[in-house]
């Protein structure tokens, strides 16, 4: 079965520091990758997805995450948070083994940015 | 693109009652899902539709769920008398699917929160 693990649950940081928010997963083949963002009340936000090809991809908002097959990790990074990314974050596993019908996420990770 | 819409936002409803949730994908997107999210946790896979079929139901999804798609756009989610334990966001996601049998991201709408009293 797959899994995600984001061990962090909650993260306090300076406006302007950087960020790195960790996820890892369990998935029997080669998994697609997601991050998605929330805000309180809200549904849920895409940043960013990895299927296939260069590892470190790219998203909105200036986000980016790196696929490490070798730790099975999925993190995310921002070189510098805004008081508007203050949110939550969830990463989600899916799959062409199982058709990526079936997203598992993560508890998720509450972003708390201090002025 | 309008984005994936659900109505209503917000239910508050007594125990017991029967509750209907309704989502709107976006147009062309001919999977739609449900899932459930409590306070505190990642969403929980419920359920699917691939145009009108639904083809996957989750353990979570007891006999007093029921989820249609009848002409394979919008969607509706029934909760017949409702517990307390009910009490949670229903999001609703929408996906293309291509022809080669692998379905691409999926998109949110902004959910609908029920509170169950």
């Amino acid at each position: 079965a797959q899994s995600v693990t984001q061990p962090d649950i909650h993260i306090t940081v300076s406006e302007g520091a950087s960020l790195e928010l960790r996820c890892n997963y369990s998935y029997g083949a080669t998994p697609y990758l997601f991050w998605y963002v929330q805000s309180p009340g809200q549904g849920l936000q895409l940043l960013l997805k990895y299927f296939s090809g260069d590892t470190l991809v790219q998203g909105i908002k200036g986000f980016e995450a790196e696929f490490k097959r070798s730790q099975s990790s999925f993190n995310l990074r921002k070189p510098s948070v805004h008081w508007s990314d203050a949110a939550e974050y969830f990463c989600a596993v899916g799959g062409p083994n199982f058709g990526n019908e079936k997203l598992t996420f993560g508890t998720g990770t509450r972003l708390t940015i201090i002025p | 693109d309008t984005g994936v819409s659900q109505n209503p936002r917000h239910k508050i409803t007594k125990r017991g009652q029967n509750v209907t949730f309704r989502c709107d994908p976006i147009s062309e997107h001919n999977r739609l899902y449900w899932y459930r999210q409590t306070l505190g946790q990642g969403p929980e896979f419920l359920t699917y539709f691939q145009n009108e079929a639904q083809l996957e139901k989750s353990r979570l999804l007891s006999d007093r769920f029921s989820a249609e798609r009848p002409k394979g756009s919008f969607s509706t989610l029934e909760i017949q008398r409702t517990e307390q334990g009910d009490s949670a966001m229903y999001l609703c996601a929408s996906s293309p699917w291509g022809p080669s049998g692998l379905t691409d991201t999926q998109y949110f709408g902004p959910g609908t929160r029920l509170t169950v009293l």
